[in-house]
């Protein structure tokens, strides 16, 4: 079973268009995440919800609009889409909440690669 | 500021130890970690250690913290092909905090057999 699990792995488009990153995670963890991995593999958060309430959003431009619809669903709809916007989108969890170091443990998806024409 | 820096490549030859370097900005950090990287995947969590640690020993890896100068590393021990990948280290300001984690460029292990 995967822990956490993003759909699609691949994607391509045209500028202009607006697509959707959906992830799921199966751990009962609180807290999702998405990052945003760049061609030099620099790894920087974007948002993060915690039991479907948004609490970290990142300076990321409002095409990027996130959506829980439950804690254990956190999907990305970036409306649009540039050039800059082509990178590997990560999702990940958490448990979240106090419980030592593994609280904070972060479990991630495969990622999924967003190329932009 | 919460900057995580690393070097960007490290090669060595099958069997030999490999050691990546880590250093970070903020003296508050509580957590540390390491993280995995293999090609096509996301992130995997190797290690962590508490600040008020020194060290920590793992099978393979060993993980050093200089909390003076801000400076962590970690050390695989007869290190495999399949180690290759990109090493991630992360800092965390508490345990509680589930805000946000920073994450260094990370770096690239290639291991030549």
């Amino acid at each position: 079973d995967t822990a956490v699990s993003q759909t699609p792995k691949y994607l391509v488009t045209q500028m202009g268009n607006d697509k959707s990153i959906k992830c799921e995670q199966n751990l009962g963890h609180d807290t999702m995440y998405w990052y945003k991995q760049d061609s030099k593999k620099f790894l920087k958060i974007m948002f993060s919800y915690n039991n479907k309430e948004l609490i970290i959003n990142e300076t990321v431009p409002n095409r990027f609009s996130p959506k829980s619809p439950d804690k254990a669903h956190l999907n990305l709809h970036i409306n649009s889409l540039e050039l800059g916007d082509s990178a590997v989108y990560f999702c990940a969890s958490s448990r979240g909440g106090q419980g030592g170091p593994g609280a904070n443990v972060l479990t991630f998806g495969a990622g999924s690669r967003l190329t932009v024409l | 500021g919460e900057d995580v820096e690393q070097s960007l490549f490290l090669s060595v030859r099958e069997g030999d130890s490999s050691v990546i370097n880590c250093t970070y900005t903020d003296s508050s950090s509580t957590y540390l970690y390491w993280y995995k990287q293999e090609p096509g995947a996301g992130l995997q969590l190797l290690t962590y250690i508490f600040s008020n640690m020194d060290m920590k020993q793992d099978q393979r890896l060993t993980v050093l913290l200089n909390k003076k100068d801000k400076h962590l590393s970690l050390r695989i021990a007869d290190t495999q092909t399949g180690d290759s990948a990109i090493y991630f280290c992360a800092e965390s300001k508490t345990p509680y905090n589930f805000n946000k984690f920073y994450f260094g460029s990370g770096t690239k292990l290639n291991v030549k057999p």
